[in-house]
């Protein structure tokens, strides 16, 4: 069956610019998460995500990073004025639930010029 | 916050058994062992999951002693397509900033 899949594969943007990243999980997985993996580095945890509703956002760096699941399915990453230091790996995983294993997508990676 | 800690990298040849070790010297009661596996360009693969003493799956067997301070991830026989970064975490649950993926193993299967 079809794996995680995220969209786009590569952003290039611009300092202060605002982008958004997707991810259409494993269908039927309730649970989503959001990782940050920088070079040599292993992932980040951002948000996870339970149904529709954020479980645990300790994750997100600051104020600037936002994600949405509002039908409890796909799930968009927002990251406004984007800044050189944003620049990674980000990551999608979901799972049956909260606590099985997690499935990961490809990545998107970020590149702020 | 149960920090772990394993070898930056590691080579081996074709064949061979390949044994990571990770330290967990301050593993809660609750917490589970989990490993997962990265290629180049592709996120993070499920390995295994243990408590303690000793689980085995189609891919890999993981070692726990009995004090859990410690595991040992085992793949039998590798080839060079196993050559990826391994990550050893410790964690109540399989999610949030307490399960964390450090720098990871990275793993060098040489023919």
């Amino acid at each position: 069956g079809a794996g995680v899949s995220q969209t786009p594969s590569n952003k290039v943007t611009e300092k202060g610019k605002y982008v958004e990243l997707r991810c259409d999980p494993i269908s039927g997985h309730t649970a989503l998460y959001w990782y940050r993996q920088s070079l040599g580095q292993g992932p980040e945890f951002l948000i996870y995500f339970q149904g529709t509703g954020a479980a645990d956002d300790s994750g997100l760096p600051n104020d600037r990073f936002f994600a949405v699941r509002p039908e409890g399915s796909v799930s968009t990453l927002k990251i406004q004025r984007t800044e050189r230091g944003d620049s990674a790996v980000y990551l999608c995983a979901s799972s049956p639930g909260g606590d099985n294993e997690q499935f990961f997508g490809p990545g998107t990676r970020l590149t702020v010029l | 916050l149960a920090k772990t800690t394993q070898p930056i990298s590691m080579d081996s040849y074709e064949g061979q058994e390949v044994n990571i070790t990770c330290s967990h010297n301050n593993i809660a009661t609750n917490d589970y062992i989990t490993w997962y596996q990265q290629f180049p360009s592709q996120g993070p693969r499920f390995i295994i999951q243990g408590y303690k003493t000793k689980v085995t799956n189609e891919v890999a067997s993981l070692f726990i002693p009995a004090d859990r301070k410690s595991s040992t991830l085992s793949l039998p026989r590798v080839s060079l397509s196993d050559t990826a970064v391994y990550y050893c975490l410790v964690g109540e649950h399989n999610y949030g900033q307490n399960f964390v993926f450090g720098p990871g193993t990275r793993l060098s299967v040489l023919p």
